[in-house]
């Protein structure tokens, strides 16, 4: 397989289940991350990692809980979740965190769809 | 701070036509700007950067034109095709390197 890869597709919980989204790429990158696509909204980043070290959480509720065991793979482990959390969850990578112009560039994995009932 | 926002929410084109998608920024010391296409069930894919340094560059069938002085950003597409229709995302790379991304403009083709 090649660029991102994202499982599930679709995911439908209650509000008081724990499930977990995984991401895997397979371009040799460095930086991992996580994004919340909502309708209508911008892309919203939620967790940033460099070499399996976080680098940012932008504020996000403790429900949501990011591990990255190695460059390769990121997972997002969900908990306690609200209906309001539902959403597409998009992973990406990128070559660098931070880096020259023109070089953070991201490749996105199609995402997983979730659904809080 | 950084916003980044796009004038027309949906655009339709007639096939063959050329289509031209807009975005404004507000942060003027964004140097890196970035146009993305997501397409139904699959996620942001890249079309075509371009560096503060131009006012202009081109890829197949896609332009993007850098406007600083107005803090501009568009991207055209020639000939637009049926594959063409997506949900088009521009993002700027301003401080600390983070990209911020605007809401998007559902283009919509015409056959």
């Amino acid at each position: 397989e090649t660029g991102v890869t994202q499982t599930p597709r679709h995911l439908v919980m209650g509000m008081t289940n724990k499930k977990s989204l995984k991401c895997e790429q397979h371009l040799g990158h460095n930086a991992m991350y996580w994004y919340k696509q909502s309708a209508k909204k911008p892309l919203e980043l939620m967790f940033v990692y460099s070499l399996e070290e976080r680098v940012e959480n932008n504020s996000v509720p403790s429900r949501f809980s990011p591990e990255c065991p190695n460059s390769s793979h990121l997972f997002l482990h969900l908990h306690t979740l609200q209906p309001e959390d539902s959403a597409l969850y998009l992973c990406a990578s990128s070559q660098y965190v931070t880096s020259t112009r023109g070089a953070n560039v991201l490749t996105f994995g199609a995402g997983s769809r979730l659904t809080v009932l | 701070g950084e916003s980044v926002g796009l004038h027309l929410p949906t655009l339709s084109v007639q096939e063959g036509d050329n289509s031209i998608i807009n975005c404004a920024y507000s942060n003027s010391a964004s140097d890196y700007f970035i146009w993305y296409k997501q397409e139904s069930g699959k996620g942001p894919q890249f079309i075509i950067d371009i560096r503060s340094n131009m006012d202009k560059r081109q890829g197949q069938r896609v332009t993007v034109l850098l406007n600083k002085t107005v803090k501009h950003l568009s991207l055209q597409i020639a000939a637009t095709q049926p594959g063409d229709s997506a949900v088009y995302f521009c993002a700027e790379k301003g401080d600390g390197n983070k990209l911020v991304f605007g809401a998007g403009t559902i283009l919509r083709v015409k056959s």
